[in-house]
């Protein structure tokens, strides 16, 4: 069964601790990418990696940093850096080939 | 600069009644547009693609240029069809895949 998996569902961080939040796939997908969805803010541009071992910054990178070193994760670390992490984040792949993404299910990241 | 707006952020109709959802677009190349849509409880999923110009249940969009607009439509709304929808732009010659979306509309289909 083919997707992108991200995990945790929720996630509950304290003032001035780093997270990492995964994302798998197992679509074979080049490109990947991680979005932050806000209400009345629609998606914005995180990170994304065109091919292992890179990656470049989106809109919002500031607290934020990601790695892939494998072409299947694409794991992503809200630093403490990160002044309002408290929002839903999506991951999503796409095809060389096809266009249009796949997204995971996403995680809930709340500060406490 | 590469922009997406989608005006209503809620709108609301009948069971059967038409739909209509806004999307206008500023980019300077030749752009792609995306329908998104995000059911209840579900993960976001592509609805259409202008490049395609398929119907995916009973919703249509259309590439204006002279526009820069690529709303959704469908003749009679569903209450299935309740859902938050986004527009998304993608540059035709870009290479990096980077999708630029709206701010959202949620449809809500009332009986």
């Amino acid at each position: 069964d083919g997707g992108i998996t991200q995990s945790p569902k929720y996630l509950f961080r304290k003032e001035g601790q780093n997270v990492t939040l995964s994302c798998e796939q197992n679509l074979n997908h080049d490109a990947m990418y991680w979005y932050r969805q806000d209400p009345g803010q629609g998606l914005r541009l995180i990170y994304y990696s065109q091919i292992v071992n890179d990656f470049q910054k989106g809109d919002i990178a500031e607290g934020y940093s990601v790695s892939r070193e494998k072409k299947e994760s694409f794991p992503l670390t809200v630093t403490s850096a990160q002044k309002n992490p408290t929002a839903f984040y999506l991951c999503a792949s796409k095809s060389a080939v096809h266009h249009g993404y796949t997204f995971g299910s996403g995680t809930r990241l709340t500060v406490v | 600069a590469q922009r997406v707006t989608q005006p209503e952020k809620l709108l609301s109709v009948f069971k059967g009644a038409p739909v209509e959802l806004k999307c206008n677009y500023s980019y300077s190349g030749s752009p792609e547009l995306f329908w998104y849509v995000q059911y209840s409880r579900q993960r976001l999923q592509l609805l259409l693609r202008h490049i395609s110009r398929e119907s995916i249940k009973g919703f249509t969009a259309d590439l204006n240029k002279g526009e820069t607009s690529f709303h959704l439509k469908k003749p009679f709304a569903q209450e299935e069809d309740s859902a938050m929808y986004y527009c998304a732009l993608s540059g035709a010659s870009s290479n990096t895949g980077k999708l630029i979306f709206g701010q959202g509309t949620t449809l809500q289909v009332k009986p």
